[in-house]
């Protein structure tokens, strides 16, 4: 089944320790997403990336680091200078949409990793 | 004046009703139009993804979009208990990589 694996589903974390998020896809999608979702909030973008080894920060980068090493995975480590970590995080893809090509923009998420800060 | 306005609901109905979730948007360049899905404490299911104006049918889901003025929607006709979520709106422009979301309306239906 093609789909996005997030793990772990629920981490705990103490204050001052860094903590890595993995995400892994086999939809063959180019760009991949980190949203954090907040109760009453919309989805916010951490970090995005269109191609492997690029990535692009998003509205709410800070005290969190991503790499793309694979086209396949898209880690996200919430560091300790992330002031307010607890909240549920979705990765997400899509295939590539460029302008005019006919390809789609759809966005597909995974089931989501809540992080709880002790 | 958020990008994308969604009423937050919750919006209460009897099963077997039709349900209509609305949202507005003010940039007129979006072309992709797409409908989530969320579960408590799951990820959002994409339902249904539209391209520039008008309707897409799939089952007892109906996705509207109206470009001039600015407004998507979705029809749940025939709504269960299961149908019970909350219901994310999100567009997105050509060439593009942001997708921007609603803050999404929670649906509650009653058996």
């Amino acid at each position: 089944d093609g789909g996005i694996t997030q793990s772990p589903k629920y981490l705990f974390r103490k204050e001052g320790q860094n903590v890595t998020l993995s995400c892994e896809q086999n939809l063959n999608h180019d760009a991949m997403y980190w949203y954090r979702q907040d109760p009453g909030q919309g989805l916010r973008l951490i970090y995005y990336s269109q191609i492997v080894n690029d990535f692009q920060k998003g509205d709410i980068a800070e005290g969190y680091s991503v790499s793309r090493e694979k086209k396949e995975s898209f880690p996200l480590t919430v560091t300790s200078a992330q002031k307010n970590p607890t909240a549920f995080y979705l990765c997400a893809s899509s295939i590539y949409q460029s302008a005019g090509a006919g390809k789609t923009g759809e966005l597909f998420f995974g089931e989501g990793s809540r992080l709880t800060v002790l | 004046q958020k990008e994308v306005e969604q009423d937050p609901g919750p919006l209460s109905v009897p099963e077997g009703a039709i349900v209509s979730l609305n949202c507005t948007y003010s940039n007129s360049a979006f072309q992709y139009f797409m409908w989530y899905r969320q579960y408590s404490r799951k990820g959002p299911e994409l339902l249904m993804y539209t391209y520039s104006s008008g309707n897409k049918e799939d089952g007892r889901f109906t996705a509207q979009v109206d470009k001039s003025s600015k407004y998507i929607s979705l029809f749940i006709r025939d709504s269960q208990p299961s149908d019970s979520a909350t219901y994310l709106c999100a567009m997105s422009g050509p060439g593009t990589y942001k997708y921007i979301f609603g803050t999404g309306t929670r649906l509650k239906v009653l058996a």
